[in-house]
């Protein structure tokens, strides 16, 4: 099946610095790709998302762009805030039994963005 | 929209007793995911759903564990009986078949002593 490996961290920042988390997939097809975000004490929450081979997915200074030829969708921020500090999921789509889609999750990234 | 709703937000029981957790999806979607997060083993998907009936069961653990989802707009997921390598974050999640857009909910924070 469809898998996602990313960077694990955890990573600790300082504010304003350029962030970068790789993510790779292994993948049949040619699924979605996400990047889902969990601030402190709450549940994930889509971030962003691209449905195809060289669409960029963008939110709230986030970037990223689906990579066909490297099988990549790095996440990018050019100036992180203290707000910033949660954990990050890479994630794709998959086919379940009667073709549904479920998302694959990388096991997430712990940033800490101190001021 | 109130978003997925899921009850109770924490969970304390000893080995041995029966944990129902439950959950509330947003109208009108009709898939919804139960999912396990831990620190070791990082997010789990149990069990899928699509229109009320269980797709994907793979992950969930073993027999103690079992879910239910009798109409669009209720889930539960059941444990008994429990047993402290339980102890983790159980998150519901729902969306639309057609679109691949997982809304969580804020999850139930299990501990089995």
């Amino acid at each position: 099946g469809n898998s996602v490996t990313q960077m694990e961290g955890p990573v600790t920042l300082s504010e304003e610095a350029f962030l970068t988390i790789n993510c790779t997939y292994t993948a049949t097809g040619y699924p979605s790709l996400f990047w889902y975000v969990q601030y402190p004490g709450e549940g994930l929450q889509l971030l962003l998302k691209a449905t195809k081979a060289d669409d960029k997915g963008s939110n709230k200074g986030f970037e990223a762009t689906y990579r066909k030829e490297t099988t990549s969708f790095h996440l990018e921020k050019g100036s992180v805030q203290v707000s910033d500090s949660a954990v990050y999921f890479c994630a794709l789509s998959d086919l379940t039994q009667g073709g549904s889609e479920k998302l694959v999750f990388g096991k997430g990234m712990k940033l800490t963005v101190n001021p | 929209d109130a978003g997925v709703i899921q009850s109770p937000r924490h969970e304390v029981t000893e080995m041995g007793q029966e944990v129902t957790l439950r959950c509330k999806p947003i109208s009108g979607h009709n898939s919804l995911f139960w999912y396990r997060q831990t620190m070791m083993r990082g997010l789990e998907l149990l069990i899928y759903f699509n229109n009320n009936v269980p797709i994907d069961d793979s992950g969930m653990p073993e027999d103690r564990f079992s879910a239910k989802m009798p109409n669009a707009s209720f889930s539960t997921l059941k444990i008994q009986p429990s047993e402290p390598r339980d102890s983790a974050v159980y998150f519901c999640a729902s969306s639309w078949t057609s679109r691949n857009i997982q809304y969580f909910g804020a999850g139930t924070r299990l501990s089995v002593l």
